[in-house]
């Protein structure tokens, strides 16, 4: 069955420390890889998408990687304003439907 | 830049009022979709629409029906509101699949519906 699993489920950073969430998903014929932004009472801002493994997307502090079974997002020196709900989705490939799998999303807050 | 704009952010309404959520993209994207998202249970996918005036049911359909008479325009419809549709409805668009690769879904702001 296809799986889409994120870590951790929340994560507190002081401003400044680096870490990384994780997208595990298990999946046949990946056909993407997208990460989100979503602050608290609004709709999913899209960061990345990614396509095949050893693909890699920058955007500021963040970077996005991708590997066979995972992908990271990365986040540099984060600020209190990274601070929301990072979700993590996939596409598989070979039906019609275009429907994607999301995981349940990383709360991450970052303290001043 | 990809707008998808859903038309009221926030509605209360009583149970077994009919509702009706619009949902408009301005980028000429095939497909469209409507999600609920509640706490820990994440995104679920209630309907969605490859093309005008098809579509299929998600995940979660039971409750729910959905029209889309123009491309641009896709309604999400509660016949009889119940409490447990009280959730965040966000609908969704993004370009028919090109060859081995997807194509990102892009999000509305989300509305608010609250079913008392």
């Amino acid at each position: 069955e296809d799986q889409v699993t994120q870590s951790p489920e929340a994560l507190r950073l002081q401003e400044g420390e680096s870490s990384s969430l994780n997208c595990s998903y298990t999946v046949s014929g990946l056909r993407g890889l997208f990460w989100y932004r979503q602050d608290p009472g609004k709709g999913p801002e899209f960061l990345f998408t990614l396509y095949s493994a050893g693909e890699e997307k920058e955007k500021e502090r963040l970077k996005a990687t991708l590997t066979k079974k995972e992908s990271f997002l990365h986040i540099t020196a984060p600020k209190p304003e990274d601070s929301a709900t990072y979700l993590c989705a996939v596409q598989a490939g070979g039906n019609r439907d275009d429907k994607i799998i999301f995981g349940k999303g990383t709360r991450l807050h970052i303290l001043p | 830049d990809v707008k998808v704009t859903q038309s009221s952010r926030y509605l209360v309404k009583r149970t077994g009022e009919k509702v009706f959520l619009e949902c408009v993209q301005d980028m000429d994207h095939e497909n469209m979709f409507w999600y609920r998202q509640d706490p820990g249970l994440g995104l679920r996918l209630i309907y969605f629409s490859y093309d005008v005036k098809m579509k299929e049911k998600g995940d979660i359909p039971e409750g729910y029906s959905v029209s889309r008479e123009k491309k641009e325009r896709f309604s999400l419809i509660l016949e009889s509101a119940s409490t447990n549709q009280t959730s965040m409805y966000l609908c969704a668009s993004s370009l028919s699949p090109s060859g081995r690769k997807g194509n990102t879904i892009y999000f509305g702001e989300g509305s608010w519906l609250t079913v008392v």
